[in-house]
This record gives structure tokens, sequence and C-alpha cells, in this order.
């Protein structure tokens, strides 16, 4: 069965440092999403990708984040300078339209120190 | 804005006996609902989900959920549990092409 795949599965950076990370769709889907969820907190959304366009983004997703999917296959998230608060579980998903089941990866844990 | 309530924030059973996680929804229009399960150190897993028709549904392992637009509460139920069936449950709503939101979780603890 097809999955969603990210890398890596853990990170740590410095507070102040750019990260990417990476996800790899299911190959016939169009649609994409990152998801974080801060440790014992509820999963929340941060923005939504169709057609090399941002859809819909949360008020967490400010200009520190950027998304893009940059050789066709992977999407990615990058966070250009890192603070102690964006610790957390960050989730790929996605899905085949925009109406449909979206489904998950196993995540990034990212640790800033 | 649409929201979820999941009430409890664990749920103990044991095990062959039926389960029940709780919960409700906040939505202008017509709601999507889903389930989701996580295990530990694993993505969230897609159970199942109501767009339409039937209220009650059908989906992985097992796990079934009842829709109740009244009480606007979509409770996921398991004739029998099974101790591997102990994870992170979580209920999702969205209202049709919109992102999904998501209730906090409810811990299902299976007990041999």
């Amino acid at each position: 069965e097809p999955e969603v795949t990210q890398t890596p599965s853990h990170q740590v950076t410095q507070m102040g440092q750019e990260v990417i990370l990476r996800c790899v769709p299911i190959s016939n889907h169009l649609y994409f999403y990152w998801y974080r969820q801060i440790l014992g907190q509820k999963v929340e959304f941060l923005v939504s990708f169709y057609n090399n366009e941002i859809s819909e983004k949360s008020e967490i997703f400010d200009d520190q984040f950027s998304v893009e999917r940059p050789d066709g296959s992977n999407f990615t998230l990058k966070i250009r300078s890192t603070k102690l608060e964006d610790s957390a579980m960050y989730f790929c998903a996605t899905a085949i339209a925009g109406i449909d089941t979206q489904y998950f990866g196993p995540g990034t844990r990212l640790t800033v120190l | 804005a649409q929201s979820v309530a999941q009430p409890e924030d664990q749920v103990n059973v044991a095990e062959g006996n039926p389960l029940t996680v709780k919960c409700t929804y906040s939505v202008s229009g017509n709601p999507y609902l889903f389930w989701y399960v996580q295990y530990p150190n694993r993505g969230l897993q897609f159970l199942l989900k109501y767009i339409t028709g039937d209220n009650l549904v059908k989906g992985s392992y097992g796990f079934e959920a009842e829709f109740n637009k009244s009480q606007t509460s979509f409770h996921l139920k398991k004739p029998s549990a099974l101790v591997s069936d102990s994870a992170l449950y979580f209920c999702a709503v969205r209202r049709g092409y919109s992102t999904l939101t998501f209730g906090k979780g409810t811990m299902l603890l299976v007990s041999p």
C-alpha cells in the first residue's frame, strides 16, 4: 500500500537556524498539507498546497515558514529562523483531491535548542 | 469556525469488551467527519470517515462510528476491544474543501 514518507525522522537544530523538512507524497496525490503537533497538544493545520500554490494557511504559518515542491516529487516545509516554540512533530499529509481523505506521513520530530 | 471536542483524555477497557471513544463537533453546513489513530512514534493512520449516507460507518480493524446529526456526535466504537487497539485516537472535522480540524485526542488503553 502506498505511503507518505517524511525525512528526516528527527531533526535537532539551534535556535535561529534554518530547517527543511521533506515529504514524498503518494504518487497520484495532488493536494499537500503540513500539520504540526506540539508535545501533548492537538494536531494543528499549517498550510495546504495545490498546483504549486498555497491554497490556505493558518495564523501559525507566518513569514518564517514557506513551502514548495521543487522537483515535482518532494514537498518541503522550510522554517527560516527557528524558534524554541517551533519544537513539535511536523506531519505531511496528501490527498488525491481537496475533498478526499488526507493520508499522513510518519512525521518529523523537530527539536529547537 | 469548526471545532471538535473529545471529552475524555483516556478510555480504559478490558480486552473483549466493547469500546466507545466520544467525539462531538461544531461546523456550519454539512460536516465531513474522520477518525485517525496514532500509535507511538508513528503518524496518523486513517480509520474511517463519514461524508454522507448511512449514519453507521465501518472502517479499518473492525472499528465503526455512528454519525448523529441531532447530537452533533461521531462516536467511535468497536464491539470487542483488543490489546493492540491501545493507541491515541483523533476525531477530525472538515466542511467541504476546508482543512481538517482535530480534537485533542483520546488515549485508549485496553487491558488484557
